[in-house]
């Protein structure tokens, strides 16, 4: 079955310090992939996709993410991360024969002053 | 960000009652999607439409009806609410399939 996983469930990190979190996808073919953001007590915000091309792919706020074929991720990155970061992230994807969008379930991410 | 508004924002009802959420968006977009998102398991679908009166099952569809009269219509309606139908509520909008979906701010429903 097709899923998606994000295997932390909480990170804190300290202001000023990078971070990555990790996506990893199961599917039988490379899917469309993305990152959303989500504030408390607000929707989603997408940050970023992955279509094809270059597998490097730069989002909004700073963070980018990179898709890994041979190890079926795709990990999001921010070199320095901001207070106003903290917020809870999730990874999607959507293809094979559904063509429906699968969410992980979700990284809640702390930033210590 | 994409034109989307959900009503109402917050409810609660009791067990057994009907309720009815809106999704609006003046996008024109062919797709929207009912989601819930409850702890531990992100998001889940619905039901979605990719037309005017053409709807689909999601992952967690029992329960719930929709229905699309207009385009930028979309409601979502629990026939007799349960306290499992207790979660935030999004609508989200695409223009095919696999494009990028675009989310409501979301409806916070309790049942008691």
């Amino acid at each position: 079955a097709q899923s998606v996983t994000q295997p932390d469930i909480h990170i804190t990190v300290s202001e000023g310090a990078s971070l990555e979190l990790r996506c990893n996808y199961s599917y039988g073919a490379t899917p469309y992939l993305f990152w959303y953001v989500q504030s408390p007590g607000q929707g989603l915000q997408l940050l970023l996709k992955y279509f094809s091309g270059d597998t490097l792919v730069q989002g909004i706020k700073g963070f980018e993410a990179e898709f890994k074929r041979s190890q079926s991720s795709f990990n999001l990155r921010k070199p320095s991360v901001h207070w106003s970061d903290a917020a809870e992230y999730f990874c999607a994807a959507n293809g094979g024969a559904t063509n429906k969008l699968i969410f992980g379930t979700g990284t809640l991410l702390a930033v210590q002053p | 960000d994409a034109g989307i508004t959900q009503s109402p924002r917050h409810k609660v009802t009791e067990t057994g009652t009907p309720v009815t959420l809106r999704c609006h968006q003046t996008e024109n977009h062919r797709y929207m999607y009912w989601y819930r998102q409850d702890p531990g398991h992100g998001l889940r679908l619905i039901h979605y439409s990719y037309g005017v009166k053409d709807t689909d099952k999601g992952e967690v569809s029992d329960g719930y009806s929709v229905s699309r009269s207009k385009t930028e219509d979309f409601l979502l309606t629990l026939e007799s609410a349960t306290s499992s139908q207790t979660s935030v509520y999004f609508c989200a909008i695409s223009d095919g399939p696999t494009d990028t979906q675009y989310f409501g701010p979301g409806t916070r429903l309790t049942v008691l």
